[in-house]
């Protein structure tokens, strides 16, 4: 099983709609979570990170964590094409390591 | 530095040959970090280094790849007897180091090429 997981997509959605990104880790203890956003030919950049259980809103982007479940996801709000990327679901496992999911792409249709 | 600063940018080299790629992190920033990403691939995590701690070396591929941190500020990714596998960006990351959060700053990468 890998650390981190992540439906590679691509995930496809009309412009204006909610995009739904999922992830979900498999270390228990792990403590911080991140989402990054990467767009083709570009480093990552990051987007949001959550480590409470719940929701944390930013903008159009809402973090969603639920430790029980092992799970963590991404929502994005009235999608626009600019939002057309990979996004990097990330892990803080414990110390300093941080593990990256494969990432999901995202495609925003105009 | 204002962000995390990676060189060269772009590295052609031929199978057998060793590489040297540098990264220069943001200042202040004690851990740094180095992953590889494949063409249409995640991120592969390959070593970190904190402050004076011994580096987690866990994902170093093989024994041809070495890195180094001097004086706690730059770091030297090596890869010695380059196969062609090896090619991909290589990316330099740093982080405060405050295990709370610890949000991860990359550079724009190293994009090697094994011919």
């Amino acid at each position: 099983q890998k650390e981190v997981e992540q439906n590679s997509g691509p995930l496809s959605v009309p412009e204006g709609a909610i995009a739904s990104l999922n992830c979900t880790y498999s270390d228990r203890g792990s403590q911080s979570f991140f989402w990054y956003r990467q767009y083709s030919g570009k480093s990552p950049e990051l987007i949001m990170s959550i480590y409470s259980n719940g929701d944390k809103e930013d903008g159009r982007f809402t973090a969603q964590l639920n430790k029980a479940s092992q799970y963590v996801s991404l929502l994005i709000r009235d999608s626009q094409p600019s939002d057309s990327a990979t996004y990097l679901c990330a892990v803080n496992t414990g110390g300093f390591k941080t593990i990256f999911g494969a990432g999901t792409r995202l495609f925003v249709k105009a | 530095g204002a962000g995390v600063s990676q060189s060269p940018s772009n590295k052609v080299t031929e199978k057998g040959k060793d590489v040297e790629l540098r990264c220069d992190p943001i200042s202040g920033h004690t851990a740094l970090y180095w992953y590889r990403q494949s063409l249409g691939q995640g991120l592969e995590f390959l070593i970190y280094f904190q402050g004076n701690s011994a580096p987690d070396k866990s994902g170093l591929p093989s024994d041809r790849f070495s890195a180094e941190r001097t004086g706690g500020s730059v770091s030297t990714l090596t890869i010695q007897r380059t196969q062609q596998e090896d090619s991909a960006v290589y990316l330099c990351a740093s982080s405060t180091g405050y295990s709370s959060g610890n949000t991860i700053y990359f550079g724009e990468g190293s994009w090697l090429t094994v011919v």
